[in-house]
């Protein structure tokens, strides 16, 4: 079974704390992994895709990277405005149907 | 402005009442998609459309109905039949396989 699990559930930083948060996914065939940021009763933003192991994508504070088996999105010196959940989903293909499967996000709090 | 848009923004329903929950977008993507999001579980899948007049049963279908007359419309109805409607609801739209989907600002469904 397709599955996408991200960790921790909730992380909390001091204004200028890096961190990383994960997203670990057994997918066949993957066809994408997707990040995205979502703000409280908001829809997700779109923010990286990253299609092969070795890809990095960068914005801003945040650093996207993937591997043959996870993917982990680097946030350095978090601002307050960074906090957000952010949500990780992988591409799969589906009686030839691409759809996304969702982690059930990390919520990050950033405090001043 | 290209985007996607949902409304209402909040709905509320009586129980046995059926609702229609609206996702327009002019971004001009062939694919369409409709999620539901509870408290700490990740996105759900409800229906899906690759074109106009077709459409797919996604993980939790049951208790939902869907159009696709229009390129740009891609209605969603909450019927009776659906026992725990209370949640978030996201529309989506992709311009292609393997790219990044677009979300809406979500409808949020209260049943009173």
């Amino acid at each position: 079974e397709d599955q996408v699990t991200q960790s921790p559930e909730a992380l909390r930083l001091q204004e200028g704390e890096s961190s990383s948060l994960n997203c670990s996914y057994t997918v066949s065939g993957l066809r994408g992994l997707f990040w995205y940021r979502q703000d409280p009763g908001k829809g997700p933003e779109f923010l990286f895709t990253l299609y092969s192991a070795g890809e990095e994508k960068e914005k801003e504070r945040l650093k996207a990277t993937l591997t043959k088996k996870e993917s982990f999105l680097h946030i350095t010196a978090p601002k307050p405005e960074d906090s957000a959940t952010y949500l990780c989903a992988g591409g799969v293909l589906i009686d030839g149907s691409e759809k996304l499967v969702f982690g059930k996000g990390t919520k990050l709090t950033v405090n001043p | 402005d290209g985007g996607i848009t949902q409304s209402p923004k909040y709905l509320f329903r009586k129980e046995g009442q059926n609702v229609t929950l609206s996702c327009e977008q002019n971004l001009n993507h062939d694919a369409m998609y409709w999620y539901r999001q509870d408290p700490g579980q990740g996105l759900r899948l409800i229906y899906y459309s690759q074109i106009v007049n077709d459409f797919q049963k996604g993980d939790i279908a049951e208790g939902y109905s869907v159009s696709r007359e229009k390129k740009e419309s891609f209605p969603l109805t909450v019927t009776s039949a659906q026992k725990n409607p209370t949640a978030f609801y996201l529309c989506a739209s992709r311009r292609g396989q393997g790219h990044e989907q677009f979300f809406g600002p979500g409808t949020r469904l209260t049943v009173l």
